[in-house]
Formats: C-alpha cells, structure tokens, sequence
C-alpha cells in the first residue's frame, strides 16, 4: 500500500443511520485533513490534525465527528446527516502543514 | 481571507493542443500548490511552487508572487490529462490552502 488510501470509495446511508468513513496513509506525515466536495463548488476544508491533536474545525456541524488515533489513521463519524451532505469526502496529509499534500481517492457519499 | 480566481473555467482541446491556465490571488503567499483531480475523483498534486517555475514531463508551472498569479502549462494535451485542474494557495500565518473552483478540461481525440 502507498499513498492515501480511502474507505469505502463509496457509501450510500439512510438520514438515521451511523457509519464511520477511514484514511489511512503510509506516507510517514505528521498532519492529515478532511476536506467536502460539492458539486459546483470548492473544496471546503473540514478539519485539520497535526501530530493528533486537532487543530483545526472549519465550523463543521456535529454531525460530522473526526477521530485521529494516531499520526497514520484519520476517521470521520457520521449520524443522522442530511441529503445536502452528499458529496465527495476526501481526506489528505502533508509531512508538514507548509508543504504539499497527498489526497486520497475519496469517499462518495450519497445520504437518502 | 485570501480569495483565488482560475481561468478559464472551462477548457477544450484536441489532442496534442497546448493550454495555459491561470490562477490569481488576492494576497501575497506562502504555498501554492497545483492538483489535478481525474474524473474517478482523484487529487494528484503535480506542482508546490510558491514561487519560480518547474518542469515535469509535458507540464510547466511559473508562479510571479510579487504579481499575485500562477500559470500552468500544459503541452501536447493527451486525452488523460481530462479532468479539473485546481489551484490552491495560503497566506500569512495560516498554512491551510484555500482551493479555487478549478478549471475543468476536456481533450477530445
């Protein structure tokens, strides 16, 4: 494995449902980060953990709950989400917050 | 916060065409960062130039900070380089890019 690797590439979830998205990246870097991806629309950035310990929240509502056990593995815990949720979710890391990021495939997810 | 401008929004090319894409800033910075991002959704950053220029392959980046604006260049377009090409740039004490809404490229056969 190399890279940043994303699971599951897809997910379809009922509004009421729990389902937890993963990232993990076999880079050795010290930050990672989830961004959204609307369509017609910029990437949003969502959260940001250095050395796990979060240090950014882009105002992201409650819904969406990050974990970063350790530098390698980020989680973004998701419950009763809404339809305007749907998007693509893709998660990055960078060995540094200055330097360039590697991203993942993404997560496509579709809320019904 | 640091506003990013691409142009143009929507490109077509037949294969083997050359392109330019741009990206303004409104603020002097600190990272710029190129992504191309494939139609299976794939970000693949292809340049870290906050300033100067570099060279991989067919592609070139030039980044003239003191002008606030990056260029891209794209040479003998082949049909895989569709896709959305994104710049993404942060300023001041904050290292946390802020993304344009791309350029969304197409090179037909």
């Amino acid at each position: 494995e190399t890279g940043v690797t994303q699971t599951p590439r897809h997910l379809v979830m009922g509004m009421t449902n729990k389902k937890s998205l993963k990232c993990e990246q076999h880079l050795g870097h010290n930050a990672m980060y989830w961004y959204k991806q609307s369509a017609k629309k910029p990437l949003e950035l969502m959260f940001v953990y250095n050395f796990k310990e979060q240090t950014e929240n882009n105002s992201v509502p409650s819904r969406f709950s990050p974990e970063c056990p350790n530098s390698s593995h980020l989680f973004l815990h998701l419950h009763t989400l809404q339809p305007e949720d749907s998007a693509l979710y893709l998660c990055a890391s960078s060995q540094d917050r200055r330097l360039s990021y590697t991203f993942g495939s993404g997560t496509r997810l579709t809320v019904v | 916060g640091i506003q990013v401008e691409q142009s143009p929004p929507d490109l077509i090319l037949q294969e083997g065409a050359n392109s330019t894409l741009r990206c303004n800033f409104s603020d002097s910075v600190n990272n710029l960062q190129w992504f191309h991002q494939n139609p299976w959704g794939q970000l693949i950053n292809l340049f870290y130039i906050p300033s100067g220029t570099k060279q991989n392959g067919r592609l070139s980046a030039t980044t003239v900070a003191t002008e606030r604006y990056s260029l891209l260049y794209i040479s003998s377009s082949q049909t895989t380089d569709s896709g959305v090409y994104f710049c993404a740039v942060s300023s001041g004490g904050s290292y946390i890019p802020t993304f344009g809404r791309g350029t969304s490229l197409i090179v037909h056969p």
